[in-house]
């Protein structure tokens, strides 16, 4: 079936080391997002790339980065990871325009040690 | 700033009782709003959209209001099923054509009893 696929499902990091979550989708969706959601709460958009535009939310940390080779694919790096980073983190994808929806994938557990 | 804020953080329901979830927007330029159900572990599931020139609409078992006068959005699922447990959200976009971002409110906990 055709879906958005996140690897790994958990991870565990030491504060500080850095560290690659990775996005595929089989949709071919224009549109790939990266949320931030911590427990007990809603997510929250940290950026989104069209195509290869990529557009950063401004409140966003700098820590964040994000890349997308393909249409297929998209990471999102976190350079320096603190305790507060601490959260799942979930890809979305959509195909071309603000009014479809966002199929999202199961997201990566993250942990900060 | 703008906000999807939700009335009801919790919810629970008798097993094929009707369900209804609330949410209230703050942005009257949303033109776009999404109800996703999100079980322990997963990531959102896209359950039923509307767009502002709509004031209802219906899946299976679910049915969606828009109420633009007083900004309130409501899902309501027919027949609940032990299924149905999850955390419910509610999402907007602002449109406007190249706006993508979606605004999600707090999150009902939706728990059903057999």
């Amino acid at each position: 079936d055709a879906m958005v696929i996140q690897n790994p499902r958990y991870q565990v990091t030491q504060f500080g080391k850095p560290v690659t979550l990775s996005c595929s989708q089989t949709l071919n969706h224009n549109v790939m997002y990266w949320y931030q959601q911590k427990s007990s709460q809603a997510p929250k958009l940290l950026f989104h790339y069209y195509d290869k535009d990529f557009n950063n939310e401004a409140d966003t940390p700098d820590n964040f980065q994000s890349r997308r080779p393909n249409t297929s694919f998209c990471f999102l790096d976190i350079r320096s990871p603190g305790l507060g980073d601490t959260a799942m983190y979930l890809c979305a994808t959509s195909r071309d325009r603000p009014d479809q929806p966002q199929h999202f994938g199961d997201g990566t557990r993250l942990s900060i040690l | 700033g703008e906000s999807v804020g939700l009335h009801l953080p919790t919810l629970s329901v008798q097993e094929g009782d009707n369900s209804i979830i609330n949410c209230a927007y703050s942005n009257s330029a949303s033109d776009y709003f999404i109800w996703y159900k999100q079980e322990s572990g997963k990531g959102p599931q896209f359950i039923i959209d509307i767009r502002s020139n709509m004031d209802k609409r219906q899946g299976q078992r679910v049915t969606v209001l828009l109420n633009k006068t007083v900004k309130h959005l409501s899902l309501q699922i027919a027949a609940t099923q032990p299924g149905d447990s999850a955390v419910y959200f509610c999402a907007e976009n602002e449109g406007g054509g190249s706006n993508y971002k979606l605004t999600f409110g707090k999150g009902t906990l939706l728990t059903v009893n057999p």
